[in-house]
């Protein structure tokens, strides 16, 4: 069975750069089927995509947030990577990673709340 | 972006009940439409996919229909475990967009 879990801090300072991984568990990252992702989710509101990742490097960001974004990927680990950069408390949200197959989202990790705070 | 509109954005029904939840797309997207079910504390589930394609493990009491610009959720008998939240996705274009949630409610 597939599971993802993130990780990261929890509290981030404003204007600071957020990073989280994912480590997948259960299968590779290298199958060419599949794109790795994250999703946002500010609290009491709706589902944000931030963009994904394939396992060769190539990448597809949200353009409301491409220039803050970086991903990035290590098969050997069976990881993937998000950089948020100049965050401001509303990039403050639970945080998913997530595997995307066909561009619907199959798997999901258990998210990860980060807080942007002084 | 492809704008998702869903309706209603909050309903009450009781365990037994037949519930339909719409969403709408700004643009065409064909059958491009996933549905997801989401609990308190919980990452959403998927539930459909190509806007009428059961996932694995699903019940049947869920089915979508729709193609287009309109899309329905329907749920023929609600069961006490089917309360939450559930998101419309559009899976035609990037950005993957979302609806903003339907949150069913115990009447």
């Amino acid at each position: 069975q597939l599971q993802l879990q993130e990780s990261g801090p929890g509290l981030v300072k404003p204007s600071e750069t957020l990073s989280l991984t994912c480590t997948v568990s259960g299968g590779s990252i290298g199958r060419s089927s599949y794109y790795w992702g994250w999703i946002r989710q500010p609290p009491g509101k709706g589902l944000e995509w931030i963009g994904h990742i394939y396992y060769n490097g190539n990448t597809n960001y949200n353009p409301s947030l491409k220039s803050r974004v970086t991903m990035s990927v290590d098969m050997s680990k069976d990881q993937f990577s998000l950089k948020l950069s100049s965050v401001t408390a509303a990039d403050t949200a639970v945080y998913y990673c997530l595997r995307i197959a066909a561009r619907v989202v199959d798997y999901w990790g258990q998210g990860t709340l980060v807080a942007v705070s002084s | 972006d492809i704008q998702m509109t869903q309706s209603p954005s909050t309903l009450s029904a009781s365990v037994g009940d037949r519930v339909t939840i719409t969403c709408r797309a700004s643009q065409n997207i064909d059958s491009w439409l996933a549905w997801y079910q989401q609990k308190p504390g919980k990452a959403p589930k998927l539930l459909i996919f190509k806007a009428s394609s059961l996932e694995s493990g699903v019940p049947s009491r869920f089915s979508g229909s729709g193609s287009g610009t309109e899309f329905t959720l329907t749920i023929s008998s609600l069961q006490p475990d089917d309360f939450a939240t559930y998101y419309c996705q559009q899976s035609n274009s990037y950005p993957l967009t979302f609806g903003g949630g339907t949150k069913v409610e115990i009447k």
